[in-house]
């Protein structure tokens, strides 16, 4: 079973630019999360999405921060305009649809913004 | 509020030795989960054991254990024979009835040759 995908893996923009960041699931599984994840700390939920429909955003910095899951697959995070602090890796997990399912994750991209 | 409290930030130990990865929790839920996750250099976290509130037997897998205590609210995780290729950051992490994942801050684990 293939696990979540990411891409691309590594990004370099310089501050005010924007960038978007994509994640394919689990084949089957119908929630997929997004996860900052600065250095030396642990991940933070940015968002949740139960098939194409937001479970949880209050986390999501709306003002710059968007994602989208159109389809119920595959998911985007943007990110307009990057500021200095917003440099972290982003990782995206997916579980099965039922509640406290453990969340498999993706291997992340690494965001540099200077 | 949910929070997992990983104190030790690094550890270093020499290959073949036992060592013990600490871990403790706070919540108000009744039912939740406790996880434990493995970050190699390469970013990916990898899933290693998942446990529910209701079920405090240790597991073991292989040279990996876990102890789970109720009362002290603890989840801790030994390496037994501890390999070069165990080095990486370990991130212990609380699922609350809200499907809300809390992670703790990791602890960095080298292994030397």
């Amino acid at each position: 079973e293939a696990g979540v995908a990411q891409s691309p893996r590594y990004k370099i923009i310089e501050k005010r630019q924007s960038v978007a960041f994509w994640c394919n699931p689990i084949s089957g599984h119908a929630t997929l999360y997004w996860y900052q994840q600065i250095l030396g700390q642990g991940p933070k939920l940015l968002i949740q999405f139960q098939n194409n429909g937001v479970v949880d955003d209050s986390q999501l910095p709306k003002d710059r921060f968007s994602a989208e899951r159109l389809k119920g697959v595959d998911s985007t995070l943007k990110i307009q305009p990057a500021k200095l602090e917003d440099s972290a890796v982003y990782l995206c997990a997916s579980s099965r649809q039922t509640l406290q399912e453990t969340q498999y994750f993706g291997p992340g991209t690494r965001l540099l913004v200077l | 509020a949910q929070k997992v409290t990983q104190a030790q930030t690094e550890i270093s130990v020499v290959e073949k030795e036992d060592v013990t990865l600490d871990c403790v929790y706070e919540t108000r839920d009744t039912t939740y989960y406790l996880f434990w996750y493995k970050q190699p250099p390469s970013g990916e976290l990898v899933f290693l054991i998942r446990r529910n509130s209701f079920d405090e037997q240790n597991e073991i897998s292989g040279r990996y254990s876990w102890n789970f205590q109720k009362s002290t609210s603890s989840f801790n995780f030994t390496i037994t024979a501890s390999q070069v290729v165990d080095s990486a950051v370990y991130f212990c992490a609380l699922m609350d009835g809200a499907n809300n994942l809390f992670f703790g801050t990791g602890t960095r684990l080298t292994v030397i040759p």
